[in-house]
């Protein structure tokens, strides 16, 4: 995950709003990806970006693409302890085989 | 439907033996993928499977990693000679088809511990 960085880890309060960074190197990137794991759990898509979009929102998530900067931004509103978990962004980065290069995970905790 | 199931859910094994991981992707599913995740190294790509297609073997680490597929559904993952530093969650992921943009639905992984 060498081209995909992310923070390690956040702590909010229950109800704050937490947003969880990203930033990649690959310019050609076409499409970029949040998931989250829980713990035992596997990967779990949340949402995802193309390239050419600059906001997705979907319920409380809100996905913001600077491609002038490569950076990703993931914002939980509301933010509660459910989603306490392991956030990894990730990057396609075109062709055909659809393989993901991710982020090494921000560790969100969400505090009572 | 069932999602993708993997089997061993935990295996430990010692140094120098060879492991078999089995990944039973979703029915229907053309494209699978194999991932590492490792303290050290993130989440990494391993391998990548489509349809009758050549497999994309650009993430192996060395050639003690080898996989199939067989009939197009189940794929085995096998580890020969097993190091330490193979010690890692082993992911699978299946899609509809391969390609930018096509949802990668991932199994719980299997937790190898080398000892």
């Amino acid at each position: 995950g060498e081209d995909v960085e992310q923070s390690l880890f956040l702590s909010v309060r229950e109800g704050d709003s937490s947003v969880i960074n990203c930033t990649y190197t690959d310019s050609s990137s076409t499409y970029l990806y949040w998931y989250k794991q829980e713990p035992g759990a596997g990967l779990q898509l949340l949402t995802y970006i193309f390239s050419n979009m600059d906001m997705k929102q979907d319920q409380r998530l809100t996905v913001l693409l600077n491609k002038k900067d490569k950076h990703l931004s993931l914002r939980i509103a509301d933010t509660q302890t459910g989603d306490s978990a392991i956030y990894f962004c990730a990057e396609s980065r075109g062709g055909n085989t659809g393989k993901l290069i991710f982020g090494q995970g921000t560790t969100l905790q969400v505090k009572p | 439907g069932a999602g993708v199931s993997q089997s061993p859910s935990n295996k430990v094994t010692e140094k120098g033996k060879d492991v078999e991981l089995r990944c039973d992707p979703i029915s229907g599913h053309t494209a699978l993928y194999w991932y590492r995740q490792s303290l050290g190294q993130g989440l990494e790509f391993l391998i990548y499977f489509q349809g009758n297609s050549a497999p994309d073997k650009s993430g192996l680490p060395s050639d003690r990693f080898s996989a199939e597929r067989t009939g197009g559904s189940v794929s085995t993952l096998t580890i020969q000679r097993t190091q330490q530093e193979d010690s890692a969650v082993y992911l699978c992921a299946s899609s509809l088809r391969s390609g930018d943009g096509e949802t990668q639905y991932f199994g719980p992984g299997t937790r190898l511990l080398v000892l």
